[in-house]
Order: C-alpha cells, then structure tokens, then sequence
C-alpha cells in the first residue's frame, strides 16, 4: 500500500521568507498529490493540488513541484505572511488495502513570525 | 466546502453511551469519509464508503459504526466500545473514491 511521509514536522521563518514542505510516497502508481491547509480548531481546505502529468503548479504564492523519478513532491510558499501560519497536509491516494481513500502525511506546523 | 455539513459543533458524551454524528452533503458526491483529529495530530482514518449501501474500515474502526442509506448522508456512531472518543471528528466527501476531498466543519466530541 502507500506511504507517505512528510518533513519538517514543525517549520519556523520570518515574515517574507520562503517555506518549504516535502512529502516522498512509496507507490509509482499514484496520480494525484494534493495539499491542504488547517487553521486551529477548522477544517482542512484544499489550497494546490497536482497529477502526475505535470511537474509543477503555481497559484499566486504556493506552487507544489513533482518529481516522479524520486517519488516525491513538495509545496512552496513565498512571501510568507502571518495568515500562512497553519498547519499543512500533503496527501497520495491510497492503493492496494487502502485503495479508494487518500493517505495523508501527518502534517507540518508552519509558524510566520511578523 | 460549503455543501458539506456536520452536526453538532460540539457534543458531550457520558461514559457507556453511544452516539451518532450527522455527516451531510448535497454535492452529488459518491465517496465520503471520516476521520478522527486528536490534538496536535494528523489525520487518521475510520471509515469509508466509496458507494451507497457499502463502506470500508479505515485504520481506527474499532468502536465506530456507520451506515449509508443515502448517497448524501454518512452518520457515524461512536459506541461505548471505544475507549478514547473525545477527538475532532471530520467528514469528508469527494466525487470519486481517491480524489479531492472536502472538508465539513467537524464535531468536537467530549466525554464527561
């Protein structure tokens, strides 16, 4: 089935610094790698997401980049600002046992000091 | 997300009593989820269903029930046999199984 792993667990920058997220996952099957945001005590929302087909994808600030070769994909957020600070998810859908679902890495809490 | 919704925001559960969380959506999704948040965690999976009238068990099943009678609606039961429940609990739907999900709000459960 799919594994997938996410780094850092915790990540501090300065306001208007870069922040890096980076996920691997086991399974070259997998298509589909979505990230999503948590604010304390809401909901995860879906901020970027890509497919296999492409290697990269912009969205104002956030861009997620894939590597197939390497089985991994990472989010990449620029100019940050306090309202970044969150706490971001990195998904594959699942497959053998786990397929029909999405595995989520367990997070990365991301602080934006003004 | 909006077409997601969750009741109740919060909830109070006494030790040895079930209790059914709503899980509604009218996005015309077929697959929907839910997950179980505790603090500072990720997300770990319950149950699933991909169609009406058949669900899977995700990683934590032990101690919940669901059922799906109706493409948009997902109840989960959390039963006295599980040992733990106060967590968040978030539902999710997607149009097909291993695609975007969306989120509903959540339900804050707490046992007295």
């Amino acid at each position: 089935g799919e594994n997938v792993e996410q780094h850092p667990s915790t990540l501090s920058v300065q306001e208007g610094d870069s922040a890096v997220i980076k996920c691997t996952y086991s399974d070259s099957a997998s298509n589909y790698f979505p990230w999503y945001k948590q604010e304390l005590g809401k909901r995860p929302q879906l901020i970027i997401d890509i497919r296999s087909n492409v290697g990269e994808k912009k969205d104002q600030r956030i861009a997620v980049t894939l590597n197939k070769t390497a089985k991994h994909f990472s989010l990449h957020i620029t100019e940050t600002q306090p309202e970044d600070s969150a706490v971001y998810f990195c998904a594959a859908p699942g497959h053998g046992g786990s397929q029909g679902n999405l595995i989520f890495g367990k997070g990365t809490k991301l602080s934006v000091k003004p | 997300d909006g077409g997601i919704t969750q009741s109740p925001k919060y909830l109070f559960r006494k030790e040895g009593q079930n209790v059914t969380l709503s899980c509604e959506q009218n996005l015309n999704h077929d697959a929907m989820y839910w997950y179980r948040q505790d603090p500072g965690q990720g997300l770990r999976l319950i149950y699933y269903s991909q169609i009406v009238n058949d669900f899977q068990k995700g990683d934590i099943a032990e101690g919940y029930s669901v059922s799906r009678e109706k493409k948009e609606s997902f109840p989960l039961t959390v039963t006295s046999a599980q040992k733990n429940p106060t967590a968040f609990y978030l539902c999710a739907s997607s149009i097909i199984s291993s695609d975007t999900q969306y989120f509903g709000p959540g339900t804050r459960l707490t046992v007295l």
